[in-house]
């Protein structure tokens, strides 16, 4: 998995967008943008992930640059049970790539 | 998506002991993944168990400490043995579906 590179720490007021970024200058053209987040000491959760295109589900939107080297999660609308650490992971999808490797993440504080 | 659950959800042990901790996914995979959360650290991948072979272990993590079975495509075990109070981690099952990884919810160990 490339290098990622995220802010140690974030706030965001609730009901405002989050946008949380990542560096991933490293990435190969196989690899994808993953974004999870860990609600204090629960298993992580996805979030999404996308190669080249900007992405958008039901969670968050992912924008990725054109020249992928980076990427910023979007949560349009924070609440304060967002409030969690969120991964950024650069990882060739499928099976045959195996683990992932978490950095330290961002500490996303959502505050009234 | 998969769901999975982990047996047991927390457990507090005596040093010297060990604990088997179980992971049930709702679907056949055919990657498990074992990995570590020491408190106040990121996760860090202990093994990977494929189905009818030997489960491959990462850099400073061995077979006689850190058993794994993996009896079918939906089950896996994950023995910690001979406990120390370092052990006292979160231990969590992650799954390989369609070229995301879903993690379980974790298991919870405190070592006395």
């Amino acid at each position: 998995d490339a290098k990622t590179t995220q802010p140690p720490s974030m706030d965001c007021a609730e009901g405002r967008a989050a946008n949380l970024p990542c560096n991933h200058s490293t990435i190969s053209g196989n690899e994808y943008v993953y974004w999870y987040r860990q609600i204090h000491s629960q298993g992580p959760q996805y979030i999404i992930h996308g190669l080249k295109n900007n992405e958008t589900n039901e969670m968050a939107s992912l924008i990725i640059t054109e020249d992928r080297k980076s990427s910023t999660l979007i949560l349009p609308h924070a609440t304060l049970r967002d409030t969690a650490v969120y991964y950024c992971i650069a990882h060739a999808g499928g099976t045959s790539y195996g683990k992932l490797t978490f950095g330290q993440g961002t500490i996303l504080t959502v505050h009234p | 998506s998969a769901v999975i659950s982990q047996k047991p959800s927390r457990d507090i042990c005596q040093r010297g002991t060990s604990l088997t901790i179980q992971c049930q996914v709702d679907s056949q995979v055919t990657m498990m993944f074992w990995y570590r959360q020491q408190p106040g650290q990121s996760l860090t991948l202990i093994a990977t168990a494929n189905q009818g072979s030997e489960a491959t272990y990462e850099s400073g993590f061995v077979i006689d400490k850190f058993p794994i079975s993996r009896p079918n495509l939906t089950f896996s075990t994950l023995t910690v043995s001979n406990m120390s109070p370092e052990d006292s981690s979160i231990y969590l099952c992650s799954v390989e579906n369609q070229e995301t990884q879903y993690f379980g919810p974790g298991t919870r160990l405190l070592v006395l």
